[in-house]
Parts: structure tokens; C-alpha cells; sequence
């Protein structure tokens, strides 16, 4: 049974660029939450997905969106990246128990 | 809002045992969550509490008090590759609702 999946591993960008990151939730889960994490911080929440909606959305500006697809993977959006844009950005998915999180994907904007 | 608090860093020996602890304020709650977070890597879910009293998992324990914001993460026979971060959540609504993270405590194990 595969876990939760994100791609890609890691991405560099410019400043003002925009950045699209996949995530694959596990089998059997319909909800997908998104969260950026910086360095000696908790993961922060970004917006959650349920039924190709988003349910629940965190103190993130409009340059965040994201998008559910019918199979419930999902991708999350950043346009007109900033500095304080670069994190570990972490994908999680649940059923109606725990979140399970996906390895992650490393941002850095230069 | 959700505010939740736990100890920066802590430090113990291999073989013992430690208790990370972790209080909470919020607003709405539907269970709290243990993650375990090695350096570099994504968060591995260890627990779950929403009714009080202690949950038990091997060699790892967590105990909830609604009434009191309060759990902690109970951890025996410490091993050096329990050498981590650990993360406190509470989720607000009930199933699938998000999580608000406390920022972790270092727990770091010596010979």
C-alpha cells in the first residue's frame, strides 16, 4: 500500500516566480491538507481539500490556491514567490483517523 | 484560535525514560496528535488521544486531560534513533479537520 507521494523532491526558484507541487494522498483517503514548515517550526496550516473543495483554509494570502482532483490527489499553487516563501512544504492525507504526511517537498527561492 | 506549548529542547540517556509534555488552548477539539519528525524528513504519526486517559503503543504512551489542555508523550527504553523532534497537534473538527502544531520539542538521547 503506497504511502502519501509528493513530487518534486526538491525546487529552486526565482523571486516572483510561481511553483506548482503534487501530492498523491494515501489509498483509501479523500482528504488532502496541505502545510509549510520552516526550519525549527511546526508545520503550518496552508488550506485543506475535501471533495474537490477547499474545506478549511489557514492565514495564507491569495497567492496560495490550490486544486483537488476526482482520484483526490491535489496540488498546491504559489504564485509571485518570495523569499519567505522557502520552506518544507508537506502534504497530508486521512480518512477519518490521523493525517499521514508525505515525504515532502524542499523550497528554496532565491 | 489554537495555541499550543511545549518544552524547545530536552535531553536524556539511552535506556531511560522521558515525558515530553504539551498544553493547549483552543478554540475547538477533536483530538490530539504525537508526530515523531527526524531532521530533513516529514512527520511519522506515533498517537492519538481524543477521550482522556493514556493511550499505549510499545515502547510509546500518550496521555490526554481535556479538562486540564494537557497530554504528554511518554517515551521507555529510550533508543539513540529516538533522537527527533516531536510534534503536539490538536485537530479542531471532528474526522478530517485540520491540525494547529506546536513547534516541536528536540529531543536529543546520549550514550
Amino acid at each position: 500500500d503506497a504511502g502519501v507521494t509528493q513530487s518534486p523532491t526538491h525546487l529552486i526558484k526565482t523571486r516572483g516566480q510561481q511553483v506548482t507541487l503534487r501530492c498523491s494522498p494515501k489509498s483509501g483517503h479523500d482528504t488532502v491538507s496541505w502545510y509549510q514548515q520552516a526550519l525549527g517550526q511546526g508545520p503550518q496550516f496552508i488550506f485543506q481539500y475535501y471533495e474537490e473543495e477547499e474545506r478549511q483554509r489557514g492565514n495564507f494570502p491569495d497567492r496560495f490556491s490550490g486544486h483537488q482532483f476526482p482520484n483526490y490527489s491535489s496540488e498546491l499553487n504559489v504564485n509571485a514567490l518570495l523569499l519567505g516563501d522557502s520552506a518544507l512544504y508537506l502534504c497530508a492525507s486521512s480518512a477519518q483517523g490521523p493525517q499521514y504526511f508525505g515525504p515532502g517537498t524542499r523550497l528554496t527561492v532565491l | 484560535g489554537q495555541n499550543i506549548d511545549q518544552p524547545t529542547e530536552m535531553t536524556a540517556t539511552e535506556g531511560a525514560i522521558v515525558q515530553i509534555n504539551c498544553t493547549y488552548q483552543t478554540s475547538g477539539f477533536n483530538g490530539l496528535f504525537w508526530y515523531q519528525q527526524h531532521a530533513g524528513e516529514a512527520p511519522t504519526f506515533l498517537s492519538y488521544n481524543v477521550l482522556d486517559g493514556l493511550e499505549e503503543k510499545g515502547r510509546f504512551s500518550s496521555f490526554l486531560s481535556r479538562s486540564k489542555g494537557y497530554s504528554y508523550l511518554l517515551l521507555k527504553e529510550l533508543q539513540m534513533k529516538d533522537s527527533a523532534s516531536y510534534l503536539c497537534a490538536v485537530r479542531d473538527l471532528p474526522n478530517a479537520g485540520k491540525s494547529t502544531f506546536g513547534d516541536g520539542t528536540t529531543l536529543t538521547v546520549k550514550p
